[in-house]
């Protein structure tokens, strides 16, 4: 079964805003949701997280996040999009992970989102 | 500084030849890990360490291999490669909240 789950792809206007929705599955109490942005050359740039146990909606810059954490569901929401804004967003669900013994938390991202914003 | 190095950036390997890729981050995180990307894919989850405790993944555990000889350096390293692990390799390291990624080593096989 699919931890994140994100849609594939959508778009807007620029100076619109944009929302990117995000599901995720996890029994833990902490955890952590991060979102990417992937740029051609394959860097993941890093955008903006939420913690579980955070009471209100982080934001960053432009990006800020809708947390619907009864739902599991979280939504990253860019103002005033750009054409530059154009590419593939990954949400991940950090959690602790106890595989083989080790500790830490694990990393898992969804599918991404194709984003297209024209101009 | 929150900047994750990775090296090389390109790499062009024979089938059946081993791959050491490097990765090194100086904002003391605990947890560093080593992604496969391929296109239209997520990113893969190959292993990490938190501290010096490596985690490997169940589909993984016997293709790639890593050490972790201090805090700030991470090496992913490939015995024998083939086709299939032509790809982009991305390392990250993490605080528990924020994680950030290196620019990524993209690999071809050959």
């Amino acid at each position: 079964a699919q931890k994140v789950t994100q849609v594939q792809s959508t778009g807007s206007s620029q100076w619109g805003e944009v929302t990117l929705h995000c599901s995720y599955e996890t029994s833990e109490y902490f955890y952590v949701i991060l979102w990417y942005k992937q740029l051609f050359s394959g860097e993941m740039v890093f955008l903006i997280y939420q913690t579980s146990f955070d009471t209100q909606n982080q934001r960053n810059s432009r990006y800020s996040v809708v947390f619907q954490k009864s739902l599991k569901s979280i939504s990253l929401v860019i103002s005033a999009s750009q054409p530059e804004d154009s590419g593939t967003y990954f949400c991940a669900l950090s959690e602790p992970s106890m595989n083989y013994g080790g500790s830490g938390n694990k990393l898992i991202f969804g599918t991404g989102t194709l984003l297209s914003v024209k101009p | 500084d929150t900047t994750v190095k990775q090296n090389p950036r390109y790499k062009l390997a024979r089938v059946g030849k081993p791959v050491n890729l490097i990765c090194s981050q100086t904002m003391n995180h605990d947890t560093m890990y080593w992604y496969q990307k391929k296109p239209n894919q997520a990113p893969k989850l190959l292993l990490f360490y938190y501290d010096k405790i490596l985690n490997r993944e169940a589909d993984t555990f016997e293709k790639f291999q890593s050490s972790r000889p201090n805090n700030s350096f991470c090496s992913l390293y490939i015995g024998s490669a083939g086709l299939e692990y032509s790809a982009m390799y991305l390392c990250a390291s993490s605080n528990r909240r924020e994680v950030f990624f290196g620019k990524g080593t993209r690999l071809t096989v050959v």
